[in-house]
């Protein structure tokens, strides 16, 4: 169990145009979803959370405007880069954890990733 | 916030040998220590976790040690295999569905 999917696994876009990033939850319910940005060689950065239902938040430095972020189910997060350009190319990775109490423990699963690459 | 601090950044151990990777934490409500393995090109995978009322977990060759006063938790793998080469993180967070806070990361290379 405890299976998170994301789609697509990869992407290349001209600069200028969206791109939309889907996460869902296979086998579980996840009222929290996290999105993270990982560039080459380096950690993974937590660009915001994810909460079905209501408004996602935002770390610091991230653009809300840029970076839409949907929980418009328990099994679904999307992420939308708008007028993606060059630096925005990134390897985009979400996570998913179950409501506590549940019958997984109140860990968060992993996404496979989304390679991005704009021209 | 809570600041995690990973080391060594690169790790060389020839196979067979064991592996060790220390983590290093700041915020005291910290309770959920996950570690996760990254391979090349793929997201990162739940290997093994701890919470703060357990002093050491182990799962086959895989073991984590955790000491709340120092504030710090420890990755040991034995008897490595190649297949056990790839990008390992370290985390905490004061639950398991809260932000997680990471590592910098360690680059263990297993030499056949």
């Amino acid at each position: 169990g405890a299976v998170v999917s994301q789609h697509p696994s990869r992407v290349i876009c001209k600069s200028g145009t969206s791109v939309k990033i889907e996460c869902r939850s296979l086998d579980f319910q996840a009222t929290t979803m996290f999105w993270y940005r990982q560039f080459p060689k380096q950690s993974l950065m937590l660009m915001a959370t994810s909460n079905e239902g209501s408004k996602a938040t935002y770390e610091q430095g991230v653009e809300k405007d840029k970076f839409l972020i949907n929980h418009a189910s328990l099994t679904l997060s999307t992420l939308t880069v708008t007028s993606a350009h060059p630096e925005d190319s990134s390897f985009y990775i979400c996570s998913a954890s179950p409501p506590s109490g549940g019958g997984i423990t109140d860990t968060q699963y992993f996404g496979p990733g989304t390679r991005l690459t704009v021209l | 916030g809570e600041n995690v601090e990973q080391h060594p950044s690169t790790l060389s151990v020839q196979e067979g040998d064991s592996a060790v990777i220390k983590c290093t934490y700041s915020d005291s409500a910290s309770n959920y220590f996950p570690w996760y393995k990254q391979e090349l090109g793929k997201g990162p995978q739940l290997i093994i976790d701890i919470r703060s009322n357990v002093g050491e977990k182990k799962d086959q060759r895989i073991a984590v040690t955790l000491n709340k006063t120092a504030k710090h938790f420890s990755l040991h793998i034995t008897e490595t295999q190649p297949e056990d080469s790839a990008v390992y993180f370290c985390a905490a967070t004061p639950f398991g569905n809260e932000k997680l806070t990471f590592g910098t990361g360690t680059r263990l290379t297993i030499i056949p």
